[in-house]
């Protein structure tokens, strides 16, 4: 059974611009759940999706925003990359709402 | 605001002793603790989980203590291996569900298993 899967893995962008990360869930997984990790802050929450309606949110702004798929398959996009954006955008999936989070490995995204 | 801690940045221990790792959580309302292995350039990996209605409960190698007293998570791993080198995150869920969809992570403690 294949893991979680995000693409791209690494990705440079400039201060600016924008950029959209995707996720593909384990199969049958219809819980999405979106996460940055930076050494300063953690990991921190940044959505989670649950057949394709957004249930939580974590305190980022605007320029954060995700969607999810009728596959259950998600991307998150960021606009008007700032340098504190730099980070590991790690997405993880479970069956269910509340069942085990089963992480991928994460899209590095570094700001210049 | 909820806040997930650790007390300990850093953990260095010998192979084939227990390692103790504890994390301090400020959310009393919150009732599904989770504890995470990241190793270098992967994802956080599931370890172990627990309920508040729970103090205590056993995985292979791993036990997960929960003190709701003093508000007190810890993971203990017995015959400490080098394999278990890692990054260690407890986890807080405060999402309305009570499972796992919205997680507050503590720092982490890296953990060093000397040969």
């Amino acid at each position: 059974k294949a893991g979680v899967t995000q693409t791209p893995r690494y990705l440079i962008k400039t201060r600016g611009q924008q950029v959209t990360l995707s996720c593909s869930p384990i199969s049958g997984h219809r819980s999405v759940s979106w996460y940055q990790q930076t050494p300063g802050q953690g990991l921190q929450f940044l959505f989670e999706y649950f057949s394709e309606t957004q249930r939580n949110k974590g305190n980022f702004p605007g320029r954060f925003s995700g969607r999810q798929f009728s596959n259950s398959r998600s991307e998150m996009n960021v606009s008007t990359l700032e340098l504190g954006d730099s980070a590991l955008y790690l997405c993880a999936s479970s069956f269910s709402s509340g069942g085990e989070l089963f992480f991928g490995e994460g899209s590095r995204l570094t700001v210049l | 605001g909820e806040n997930v801690g650790l007390h300990l940045p850093t953990l260095s221990v010998q192979e084939g002793d227990n390692s103790i790792i504890n994390c301090a959580y400020s959310n009393s309302a919150s009732d599904y603790f989770i504890w995470y292995k990241q190793e270098s350039g992967k994802g956080p990996q599931f370890i172990i989980d627990i309920r508040s209605n729970m103090d205590k409960r056993q995985g292979q190698r791993v036990t997960v203590l929960l003190n709701k007293t003093v508000k007190h998570l810890s993971l203990q791993i017995a015959a400490t291996q080098p394999g278990d080198s890692a990054v260690y995150f407890c986890a807080e869920n405060i999402g309305p569900q009570g499972g796992s969809e919205k997680l507050v992570f503590g720092k982490g403690t890296k953990l060093t298993v000397n040969p």
